[in-house]
């Protein structure tokens, strides 16, 4: 298995346009999230999904951000309009879910890296 | 806000030397997982430790849980270069299915 693909790898945008960001989990798997990672705040988790379904979104920080993942297969985090301060590392990360619990490890993709001028 | 506090924020050791990494989370979980992240690269599962478990092991991995006190421990015994990296604990929170918190990180650095 490719593992989590994750694209563009980098992306250099002006401030007040729209980002999209794009994950391909791994196959099979049915929990789905994404992160942001700065120095000042660490690790932050964002949204995730439950077979296709938005289970918590209380990380978004405001409406510019918005997320979609419409089949098993791939999600989308936008940024409409981007800011400076949206300038970070963003992961996405697939799992296997049973129940209530992940069973395992999260596999992470290599992550987007968005400067926002 | 973040789960999970880990302690030293950053520890550098002679090659060959235990290193010790200690996280502490705020409320009752499912498991508890560390994770290492090199430099630039995306974050790499190291070992699951599941609530009613006290300890684990892998390799030269050793992972300690003590849910009374809601800390965990990581012991990499026998460094190695290879082992510079940014290490994580994660929380797997029981009140709330699937929701993976991660906490601020140790950076540990190995001098050859």
């Amino acid at each position: 298995d490719a593992g989590v693909i994750q694209s563009p790898r980098h992306e250099v945008t002006e401030m007040g346009q729209e980002v999209t960001l794009r994950c391909k989990p791994i196959s099979g798997h049915n929990s789905l999230f994404w992160y942001r990672q700065t120095m000042m705040r660490g690790l932050e988790l964002l949204i995730y999904f439950n077979n296709n379904v938005p289970i918590d979104d209380s990380g978004m920080p405001e409406d510019r951000f918005s997320a979609k993942m419409p089949n098993a297969s791939f999600s989308t985090l936008k940024i409409q309009p981007s800011e400076p301060r949206d300038s970070a590392v963003y992961f996405c990360a697939s799992s296997l879910r049973r129940g209530m619990v992940v069973t395992g490890e999260l596999f992470f993709g290599e992550g987007s890296r968005l400067t926002v001028l | 806000s973040q789960q999970g506090e880990e302690d030293p924020q950053a520890l550098s050791i002679q090659e060959g030397e235990n290193a010790t990494m200690n996280c502490s989370y705020k409320t009752s979980i499912n498991n508890l997982q560390w994770y290492r992240q090199n430099s630039g690269r995306g974050l790499v599962h190291l070992i699951l430790i599941r609530s009613n478990e006290r300890e684990k092991h892998s390799g030269r991995l050793r992972v300690t849980l003590d849910t009374s006190k809601k800390s965990s421990s990581l012991l990499i015994t026998a460094s190695r270069a290879a082992d510079t990296a940014s290490y994580f604990c994660a929380t797997d929170l029981y009140s709330s299915a699937s929701k993976i918190i991660f906490g601020s990180g140790t950076r540990l650095s190995i001098r050859p």
